[in-house]
């Protein structure tokens, strides 16, 4: 079945540094989501992928799906203590209604 | 608008008791999902639906039932419950499938 691997599992920076995960995925992916999760709250959507080489930015926030549409990353810049929380990636195979959802990364950000 | 409801928000089960979990959306959305999430394993999907009167298996159906007699609301249950079903229970709708994914609070579900 469909696997999307996530990395780093965990990451702590300190107020100021920039911060990124990565999202791969065994198969072609058609579209892939990304949520935040603060502690103790609920996954939230912030963006969605669904062009080859797409990238897409919202604040201090920067999205990119990769060429072959089976890897993502995000990169926040200048993280504050606000960014902290899970980043979760989740990727739909074709048609499936599914999302297939990495284990995500924690970030803390030390003040 | 109150988005997705889940009810309770914490239930602790001895081994063998039953329970439903309740998920109710006032989005008019056509899909709706039950997640599990334990540390250090993302999220789960367990069940799914596609619109009233249907569901499907996720990727780990084992252990739960469910259904969607009505298109707002998405019932998980627990016929036996083990202490390997100890989890937070995640609910979520979207308008179609390749939408975004709308959750609600959670449930924290301890089985002794």
């Amino acid at each position: 079945g469909q696997q999307v691997m996530q990395i780093p599992q965990y990451q702590h920076v300190q107020e100021g540094e920039d911060f990124t995960t990565y999202c791969n995925s065994s198969t072609t992916l058609s579209n892939i989501q990304w949520y935040k999760q603060r502690p103790g709250g609920h996954p939230v959507f912030l963006i969605q992928l669904v062009k080859s080489g797409e990238v897409k930015k919202q604040k201090r926030l920067t999205f990119q799906f990769g060429e072959a549409k089976k890897n993502s990353s995000l990169h926040i810049t200048a993280t504050q203590t606000t960014d902290v929380g899970t980043y979760f990636c989740a990727g739909r195979g074709g048609s499936n209604y599914k999302l297939t959802f990495g284990k995500g990364t924690l970030l803390t950000v030390n003040p | 608008n109150a988005g997705v409801t889940q009810t309770p928000k914490f239930r602790v089960l001895k081994t063998g008791q039953s329970m439903t979990l309740l998920c109710a959306q006032d989005m008019n959305h056509e899909y709706m999902y039950w997640y599990r999430q334990d540390p250090g394993m993302g999220l789960r999907l367990i069940h799914y639906s596609v619109g009233e009167g249907t569901t499907a298996k996720g990727e780990v159906p084992d252990g739960y039932n469910v259904s969607r007699l009505k298109k707002q609301n998405f019932l998980l249950g627990l016929e036996s419950a083990a202490p390997s079903q100890t989890s937070v229970y995640f609910c979520a709708s979207s308008t179609v499938g390749n939408q975004p994914q709308h959750f609600g609070d959670g449930t924290r579900l301890s089985i002794l």
